[in-house]
């Protein structure tokens, strides 16, 4: 099976822009979540979305929005970007939500000047 | 809310040794699972190894073992006959089981490994 895959790989935006991340899962996962790491704060937890639903959401201002499609397909979109927003954002994808094991991306590497 | 911590920053070990890796965490559930996520420079984030708090036995997989002490909420990895590509970022990682919070993975802080000849 091919594993979870995220484009574009890497990015450079402007402040002010806005941005949107895509992630495929491994075929047959239905739960994407998606993750924030940097230097400073570590992983962070941003989303998850299950069967098209937002199920859980972390700490995050209202401009970091994701959804997902009906192949389970997701995106996520950070609006009004900031300096802070620089970091490699991680999807991860499982088969359901509890329990199971979470298979990550390669991550989008997003630079904000 | 659970915190996951890993109090060593940095390791090292020769190839072919044994290293142990520290994590221990905070939680009031009584279910829950514990994963050991390897980093290596390339990024991306694969999965060691995993353990059911329910279970008693440590999980193995190949080289890699776990010390799983419930009562001391301590989760250890132990890598057997170090190799070169052992050399990455590792992170402890726990998950809940209950709906609403079973999505999300907390993290520690990460261990990095280096591996010398």
């Amino acid at each position: 099976k091919a594993g979870v895959t995220q484009t574009p790989r890497y990015l450079i935006k402007t402040r002010g822009q806005q941005v949107t991340l895509s992630c495929s899962p491994i075929s047959g996962h239905r739960s994407v979540s998606w993750y924030q790491q940097t230097p400073g704060q570590g992983l962070q937890f941003l989303f998850e979305y299950f069967s098209e639903t937002q199920r859980n959401k972390g700490n995050f201002p209202g401009r970091f929005s994701g959804r997902q499609f009906s192949n389970s397909r997701s995106e996520m979109n950070v609006s009004t970007l900031e300096l802070g927003d620089s970091a490699l954002y991680l999807c991860a994808s499982s088969l359901g939500w509890t329990g199971h094991e979470q298979y990550f991306g390669p991550g989008t590497r997003l630079t904000v000047t | 809310a659970q915190t996951v911590t890993q109090s060593q920053p940095e390791m090292s070990v020769q190839e072919a040794e044994t290293v142990t890796l520290s994590c221990t965490y905070d939680t009031s559930e009584s279910d829950y699972y514990l994963f050991w996520y390897k980093q290596p420079p390339s990024r991306q984030m694969i999965l060691v190894i995993r353990q059911e708090a329910y279970k008693q036995q440590n999980a193995t997989e190949n080289r890699f073992s776990v010390n799983f002490q419930k009562a001391a909420k301590s989760f250890s990895l132990k890598i057997s006959d170090s190799q070169l590509g052992d050399a990455a970022m590792y992170f402890c990682a726990y998950r809940s089981p209950y709906t609403g919070t079973a999505s999300k993975l907390t993290f520690g802080t990460g261990t990095r490994l280096q591996v010398t000849l």
